[in-house]
């Protein structure tokens, strides 16, 4: 699976949208874009995945470049229980996929008043 | 009706001991895992179960042995503590081990070894 690269740390005010970036210069055209956070104490909690096309859901928005190296996850109006370490995780489907999820160091978003 | 439940929450233990931790899941996945999560916060897998068979073993010592005798339980024993076992450990569930989708995970259960 690709290795995704992503900032340590960003801060954002109560009520604005997060955008938080992802780069992912190697994937591979079967691999897919998963964002997880962990909100402190808590286990990883799913938020969204995508392949080449943008995705939304109730919680987010993802937003995959065209040449799909770099991704942004949007919370749309953040608010304090949003504040939480988000993984961006690139992997592959199918039979030569296990499922494990490989963490990395993440972004610490905090969402402040 | 927590979906992926994990017990005892907290576990205090001595270095030695021997210890278990128990998972269920009640979302009828058929794929479990184990994760450590150490001091610095990486999270990290240490066990696959597809359907009561291991499919991953990322090179644990052999102290730790999971069990799995349903597709609804994997449980976690550990033998001889050590102080490097402290740790938080998650388990999660999903359907298919093929990555398909997506993955539920429990509340964790922090072990420190004293």
């Amino acid at each position: 699976d690709a290795k995704t690269t992503q900032p340590p740390s960003m801060d954002c005010a109560e009520g604005r949208a997060a955008n938080l970036p992802c780069n992912h210069s190697t994937i591979s055209g079967n691999e897919y874009v998963y964002w997880y956070r962990q909100i402190h104490s808590q286990g990883p909690q799913y938020i969204i995945h995508g392949l080449k096309n943008n995705e939304t859901n109730e919680m987010a928005s993802l937003i995959i470049t065209e040449d799909r190296k770099s991704s942004t996850l949007i919370l749309p109006h953040a608010t304090l229980r949003d504040t939480a370490v988000y993984y961006c995780i690139v992997r592959s489907h199918g039979s030569s996929n296990t499922g494990k999820l490989i963490f990395g160091q993440g972004t610490t978003l905090q969402v402040k008043p | 009706d927590t979906a992926v439940s994990q017990t005892p929450k907290y576990l205090v233990t001595q270095m030695g001991n021997d210890k278990s931790i128990k998972c269920e899941q009640n979302l009828g996945h058929d794929t479990m895992y184990w994760y450590k999560q150490d001091s610095k916060k990486f999270l990290k897998i240490m066990f696959s179960y597809n359907n009561k068979e291991l499919i991953i073993n990322e090179t644990v010592p052999n102290r730790f042995s999971p069990k799995s005798p349903d597709k609804a339980h994997l449980n976690l024993h550990i033998n001889s503590l050590e102080l490097g076992d402290s740790a938080v450990y998650f388990c999660a569930s999903s359907q298919g081990g093929q990555g398909n989708t997506e993955a539920f995970f429990g509340q964790g259960t922090r072990l420190t070894v004293v």
